[in-house]
């Protein structure tokens, strides 16, 4: 079966850089996906990693290390619009994603 | 107009009963999904298909089942209703080669008494 791991949650303050970890155990590991949901909100994706490396889109990047079966999400210049959960998910055999159980981000003024 | 919906948006129903949520895609994607997310926790798998005849068991498929009517259309039904059924409940379609890019529904907030 596929486990992961993230922080519960993390709080920081307007234009500082939050980094949000995710640790996996999985067979057949495909990529790692991220996902923002604000509160009474869907998933929306943000992010995927199938190689190793950074990924950047805007003001938030992705990373992914294969061999140490780790990713992490970075945020940066954080606004108050990006308070929200961010879920990590990894893609195995049958076209399947297994989710973590989400950070919850705090950003405060 | 949205691109998945899923109905109702919220309900109420007591112990015993059978009820199905219903979600509608007009992406035109082959690959849906339905997951289960209780509050403060992630998304659990409840069953996928790929296409009308492809239907696959998730991780937490017990007390449900599904139906496939057509590309579009993917309802889950719960056969007898029970309280830890309670949660929100997402529809989810994907077009990616691995399912790692998936669009959401509105969620329905499901509540058994």
């Amino acid at each position: 079966g596929q486990s992961l791991e993230q922080p519960s949650e993390v709080t920081a303050v307007e234009g500082a850089i939050v980094q949000i970890n995710c640790t996996y155990q999985t067979s057949g590991f495909y990529g790692l996906s991220w996902y923002q949901q604000h509160d009474g909100g869907a998933p929306t994706f943000l992010s995927y990693n199938a190689l190793d490396g950074l990924e950047e889109t805007g003001r938030f990047s992705s990373f992914l290390s294969r061999s140490d079966s780790y990713g992490y999400l970075l945020l940066q210049e954080l606004q108050m619009k990006d308070s929200a959960s961010y879920f990590c998910a990894v893609g195995a055999a049958g076209n399947k994603l297994t989710f973590g159980g989400g950070t919850r981000v705090l950003v405060k003024p | 107009d949205a691109d998945v919906t899923q109905t109702p948006r919220n309900r109420i129903t007591k112990t015993g009963k059978r009820i199905m949520l219903e979600c509608s895609q007009t992406k035109g994607h082959d690959r849906m999904y339905w997951y289960r997310q209780d509050p403060g926790l992630g998304l659990r798998l409840i069953y996928y298909s790929f296409d009308v005849k492809d239907i696959n068991k998730g991780e937490i498929s017990d007390g449900y089942s599904v139906s496939r009517q057509a590309q579009a259309k993917f309802s889950l039904s719960l056969e007898s209703a029970i309280p830890n059924q309670t949660a929100l409940y997402f529809c989810a379609t994907s077009d990616s080669p691995g399912g790692e890019t998936q669009y959401f529904g509105p969620g329905t907030r499901l509540l058994v008494l």
